[in-house]
């Protein structure tokens, strides 16, 4: 696609809920990032595919956190029993192998969980 | 851990420069960079300095990188209305994954007309 897509725009969700937040990056590009950005605070790195496979997992915050991109592409952010602590904006990056090494964000998925 | 720091707030006349100023933490940071956020909108790059050069011009935009400070500022020349926006300074420490940026909390750049 044109840009970095991402799914759902907005999810609420209740606590101790499990959530699905997907991202289809700009075609051809094989990193991928996730970050969260909390209210007023700037993002904060999740995690890091190159290709299929998580190259950098050390920002996810507990076990309750878990990415996947199985065909190098589309990737899913799931996490389980959500806690009203998660509510934030997930945002989906991705990078041309070659370039400038520019991360293009998409508009992110809101998470509020009540 | 890693703590880039900005002033929070910044409001200016259009046509007036505006100068937003970043602490980094790290000197050996090889990249830092710009983004600027608009409501419900991504982020979008607006420029990125490398750590062997001082200053870097593009059109509008001045980005001015004082290593031994750690103090990085960008200046927007004749602010516009579309100028207002959320403006996060950012850095990747020497040694961190490529692409793991550092962000700020952003400065609210208001530009009244």
């Amino acid at each position: 696609g044109a840009g970095v897509s991402q799914t759902p725009s907005n999810k609420v969700t209740e606590k101790g809920k499990y959530v699905e937040l997907r991202c289809d990056p700009i075609s051809g590009h094989t990193a991928l990032y996730w970050y969260r950005q909390s209210l007023g605070q700037g993002p904060e790195f999740l995690i890091y595919f190159q290709g299929t496979g998580a190259a950098d997992d050390s920002g996810l915050p507990n076990d309750r956190f878990f990415a996947v991109r199985p065909e190098g592409s589309v990737s899913t952010l799931k996490i389980q029993r959500t806690e009203r602590g998660d509510s934030a904006v997930y945002l989906c990056a991705s990078r041309a192998k070659r370039g400038t090494g520019e991360l293009f964000f998409g508009e992110g998925s809101r998470l509020t969980v009540l | 851990g890693e703590d880039v720091e900005q002033s929070l707030f910044l409001s200016v006349r259009e046509g007036d420069s505006s100068v937003i100023n970043c602490t980094y933490t790290d000197s050996s940071s090889t990249y830092l960079y710009w983004y600027k956020q608009e409501p419900g909108a991504g982020l979008q790059l607006l420029t990125y300095i490398f750590s062997n050069m001082d200053m870097k011009q593009d059109q509008r935009l001045t980005v001015l990188l004082n290593k031994k400070d750690k103090h990085l500022s960008l200046r927007i020349a004749d602010t516009q209305t579309g100028d207002s926006a959320i403006y996060f300074c950012a850095e990747i420490p020497r040694g961190s994954t490529l692409g793991r940026l550092y962000f700020g909390r952003g400065t609210q750049l208001t530009v009244w007309p």
